[in-house]
């Protein structure tokens, strides 16, 4: 069975601080995808990163970073200098297509508040 | 660029009224879709999700439908609502191609009274 735990259901932090956010995934295939979305209050969500289980290179869009290690079955994602328009409920999911299936695994989320 | 559409944005109706929500995607064919439900502070719930026209699966049996008439359009559907269809429901499309990210439309929020 595939499986996304986010472990963190809520995070508050103040402006400027470094903040990562967990998330470990459960599969037995070994091709699947890994995404990290944002739902701001509007309710939207937004992609904001996928990684596939071929590669392991660290990613990092401005203030926004991605560490992705298979070891440990984990995903996580760190925010550096966090700002208040980064509130939002961030989700993790897990994909794959080798299972047959067109299911995408979501964790429960984690609702991050940074505070003025 | 490929965008997601969905209608009405917000939805007040009374319990044991008919629903019909619908989502279309512009600029891509043959998209995977989706139907998810997000009761208030909770996650994603997934409904049914459809690999081509008129191909549905159901993920959670109860009072709603779904139906994939045209290649982009999907619809959710209910012949009577109960209070606890209240939530908010996001429509996604993916390609299953290369990238397979999902793609989410802006969402319903749905009041049953």
């Amino acid at each position: 069975a595939q499986k996304v735990t986010q472990a963190q259901t809520e995070i508050s932090v103040v402006e400027k601080e470094d903040v990562t956010l967990d998330c470990v995934y459960e599969t037995r295939d070994t091709t699947y995808y890994l995404f990290w979305y944002k739902q701001p209050p509007s309710g939207e969500l937004v992609f904001l990163i996928r990684r596939n289980s071929f590669d392991e290179q660290n990613e990092i869009s401005g203030r926004y970073s991605w560490n992705f290690q298979k070891s440990t079955s984990s995903f996580n994602f760190t925010i550096t200098a966090s700002q208040v328009v980064d509130s939002a409920v961030y989700f993790c999911a897990l994909h794959s297509s080798t299972s047959g299936t067109y299911k995408y695994i979501f964790g429960t989320g984690t609702r991050l508040k940074v505070l003025a | 660029s490929q965008t997601i559409h969905q209608w009405p944005a917000t939805l007040v109706q009374p319990v044991g009224s008919p629903l019909s929500l619908e989502c279309t995607v512009e600029g891509t064919s043959n998209p995977n879709l989706y139907w998810y439900r997000q009761a208030a502070g909770r996650g994603l719930q997934l409904l049914f999700y459809s690999v081509g026209i008129g191909q549905i699966s159901s993920e959670v049996p109860q009072n709603l439908s779904a139906s994939r008439p045209q290649d982009r359009q999907f619809i959710l559907s209910s012949k009577k609502l109960l209070l606890s269809d209240s939530g908010f429901y996001l429509c996604a499309w993916s390609n299953g191609g290369r990238y397979n990210e999902q793609f989410f439309g802006p969402g319903t929020r749905l009041t049953v009274l």
